[in-house]
């Protein structure tokens, strides 16, 4: 399986900050990556597809980067409602299509 | 508008079957496939296996493979998860989502989850 590496696993961020999520995939998946946010309780959301491609709805303050094996997920300008948990996903190897592990965003 | 809805939560005790569902609407059931996800409690997603509705193509992920069932009824427009018999561990949350291909694609719409508890 290809393991996907995210990190950090949890940060601390205010209102209006730039933060970057990081994703490692074990072997070249081109740039089938994929990033969703989760919000407790509730399903996961699409939010960038193919690396760097945004989903449709999904606020420009958002974006992907990468290729191969390394992959980034930035949010410029941070939101009330953007604190929640984000997850990669490769969709290169299937089966299984793997997650990362998620990164807990909170509240500074 | 999209939807997959999911069937609702579950109690069970270790040992017994169960099957949860998903149904699709708004759109064509039969040109995408549908995933399963599992989310254990505090924990993160998992990838369980996914299944093209038109001719039942099914791919598990190894983890899962044997564990579980994957089927779907186009008639009723559903896909099924199932498990003839509950361990402790399968305790967990179960999404459904949809995706335009089994590979090089992403899960563009997701089922609200089914919480299976399983407990003595």
């Amino acid at each position: 399986d290809i393991e996907m590496t995210q990190s950090p696993s949890s940060l601390s961020a205010s209102v209006g900050d730039i933060i970057t999520i990081t994703c490692r995939s074990s072997r070249n998946v081109h740039n089938y990556v994929n990033w969703y946010q989760q919000k407790p309780g509730k399903a996961p959301k699409l939010l960038v597809h193919t690396a760097s491609s945004l989903q449709s709805g999904v606020p420009s303050r958002f974006s992907g980067s990468g290729s191969g094996t390394d992959f980034s997920l930035t949010i410029t300008g941070l939101q009330p409602e953007d604190f929640a948990t984000y997850y990669c996903q490769q969709s290169y190897s299937n089966p299984p299509l793997t997650f990362g592990g998620g990164t807990r965003v909170e509240i500074k | 508008e999209v939807q997959l809805v999911q069937s609702g939560a579950e109690v069970k005790k270790p040992g017994e079957s169960l099957k949860i569902s998903c149904e699709g609407s708004g759109y064509s059931f039969t040109t995408y496939w549908i995933a399963w996800v599992r989310q254990m409690p505090g924990k993160g997603l998992e990838w369980m296996g996914i299944i093209y509705p038109r001719d039942s193509d099914t791919r598990y992920s190894p983890s899962f493979q044997g564990q579980v069932t994957i089927s779907a009824d186009t008639s009723l427009r559903s896909a099924y998860l199932e498990w003839s018999s509950l361990n402790f561990s399968d305790t967990a949350t179960y999404f459904c989502a949809r995706s335009k291909a089994a590979g090089g694609n992403y899960l563009d719409s997701w089922g609200q989850g089914t919480l299976v508890a399983v407990s003595s």
